[in-house]
């Protein structure tokens, strides 16, 4: 199985901060690489499909990238209401999460 | 809008059965992919399988001689069964739509709340 593996497991930066994510699978899942956003006690929301395309909800200041086994997500200034944990899932064999990173404001 | 709900046992013993359903309102359990995926406490997200059609499902490799899913056409809803649980399978358990975008592209666009499921005696 494909295994999905984030970087950092944790972070805490300063509001307006540049944040980036780092998601790598243990093999190549073309372009078929998805990002949610968990906020305690609630079911994981579906924010970014296929690499970059977008949820309508998601505010501008997030930004996504990526192909084969390496993918990042981005937030340009990090606000209050992104404290949450993000999650990416591949769906190119089977279905499998990374291990989760969560964003804390310092 | 398409909602999902769970229910069912919040405690199972060790070597039972864990049974859930999740009631879909706003869809048809007759169309599209529906997922169960669980967290146990405190880590990351596991996806257990999904059924299709009636009927067609497809299993995580390392649960499938444990597991099994069926549709209530007639309720809207569907239903995931776990058979010798252990403290392994404490989780919270979600149901979610399993929709596919251009073919193999598949995201899980509606959740439920999740069920915590605690297998103890």
């Amino acid at each position: 199985d494909t295994q999905m593996t984030q970087s950092p497991s944790s972070l805490s930066a300063s509001v307006g901060d540049r944040v980036t994510i780092t998601c790598r699978a243990s093999r190549t899942v073309n372009t078929y690489l998805n990002w949610y956003q968990q906020k305690p006690g609630e079911a994981p929301k579906l924010m970014i499909y296929a690499v970059s395309n977008f949820q309508a909800w998601v505010p501008s200041r997030f930004s996504a990238s990526g192909f084969g086994t390496e993918f990042t997500l981005t937030i340009s200034s990090l606000q209050p209401e992104d404290v949450a944990t993000y999650y990416c899932q591949q769906s190119y064999n089977l279905f499998t999460f990374g291990g989760g990173t969560k964003v804390e404001i310092k | 809008q398409v909602q999902l709900q769970e229910s069912g046992p919040g405690l199972v013993k060790p070597s039972e059965t864990l049974a859930l359903t999740c009631n879909v309102s706003g869809a048809s359990v007759s169309r599209d992919y529906w997922a169960w995926l669980r967290q146990p406490p405190g880590k990351g997200l596991e996806w257990l399988g999904y059924i299709h059609d009636g009927g067609t499902t497809n299993f995580s490799p390392s649960l499938k001689s444990r597991l099994s899913m069926s549709v209530d056409t007639l309720k809207n809803q569907f239903s995931l069964r776990l058979t010798s649980v252990t403290a392994a399978d404490t989780a919270v358990y979600f149901c979610a739509r399993d929709r596919r975008v251009w073919t193999t592209v598949t995201i899980f666009d509606v959740w439920g709340r999740g069920a915590l499921v605690t297998v103890s005696s």
